[in-house]
């Protein structure tokens, strides 16, 4: 069974602080993702990553960054933690098959900023 | 316009039929997919289609596609109060970005 891993699933920042998130996975695929999830917005994409080194700008990339320098690991990092930023972050990785081109994805990490 | 859309909310009695509709953007998206988010957990992939097909049938889960109109469903046959969920449509676009709706909250009663 593939596995996608956060480290994180309850955490509490402070106004300022540096947050990583950390996303592992252990089925070698290419192309990972950071979203969140908001009530009444669903999943918004923040960064993808389609290989090592490699990353793209989702749709609400502003005041995060990504960092990939491992295929198996893509961390999402909020330089200076804000309350606007409270919400539920979901890993997803994608492996590419001739039966379909798969999705999966950790359980989340729930993020509140005090 | 740019987003994938969904209606928030159904709510459908134990033993009906549920139609889980999504309006996506990309024309050129290859697979359109359906999950499931259960409370307090991580999304489920329930199934997906691909571009060139109309209708995918899977037990209790049927998922139309309408490319002309952009519009997926996704039906649930004999809905259980164990359905109750929010489901999301997804679609893919260029350069590999995998796209969400705002999630449709399916509630069933019993």
């Amino acid at each position: 069974d593939v596995k996608v891993t956060q480290s994180s699933r309850y955490l509490v920042k402070r106004t300022g602080e540096k947050v990583f998130l950390e996303c592992v996975q252990d089925m070698d695929h290419e192309n990972m993702f950071w979203y969140r999830q908001d009530p009444g917005l669903g999943l918004r994409l923040i960064y993808f990553s389609y290989d090592v080194k490699m990353k793209e700008k989702g749709d609400i990339p502003e005041g995060y960054s990504v960092s990939r320098e491992k295929k198996e690991r893509f961390s999402l990092i909020l330089e200076s933690a804000s309350t606007n930023q409270t919400s539920m972050y979901l890993c997803a990785t994608r492996a590419f098959s001739s039966s379909g081109n798969t999705i999966y994805f950790g359980e989340g990490s729930w993020l509140t900023v005090v | 316009g740019e987003d994938v859309e969904q209606s928030l909310f159904l709510s459908v009695r134990e033993g009906d039929s549920s139609v889980i509709n999504c309006t996506y953007t990309d024309s050129s998206s290859t697979y359109l997919y359906w999950y499931k988010q259960e409370p307090g957990a991580g999304l489920q992939l329930l199934t997906y289609i691909f571009s060139n097909m109309d209708m995918k049938q899977d037990q209790r889960l049927t998922v139309l596609l309408n490319k002309k109109d952009k519009h997926l469903s996704l039906r649930i046959a004999d809905t259980q109060t164990g359905d109750s969920a929010i489901y999301f449509c997804a679609e893919t676009r260029g350069g590999g970005k995998l796209i969400f709706g705002q999630g449709t909250e399916l509630s069933v009663k019993p």
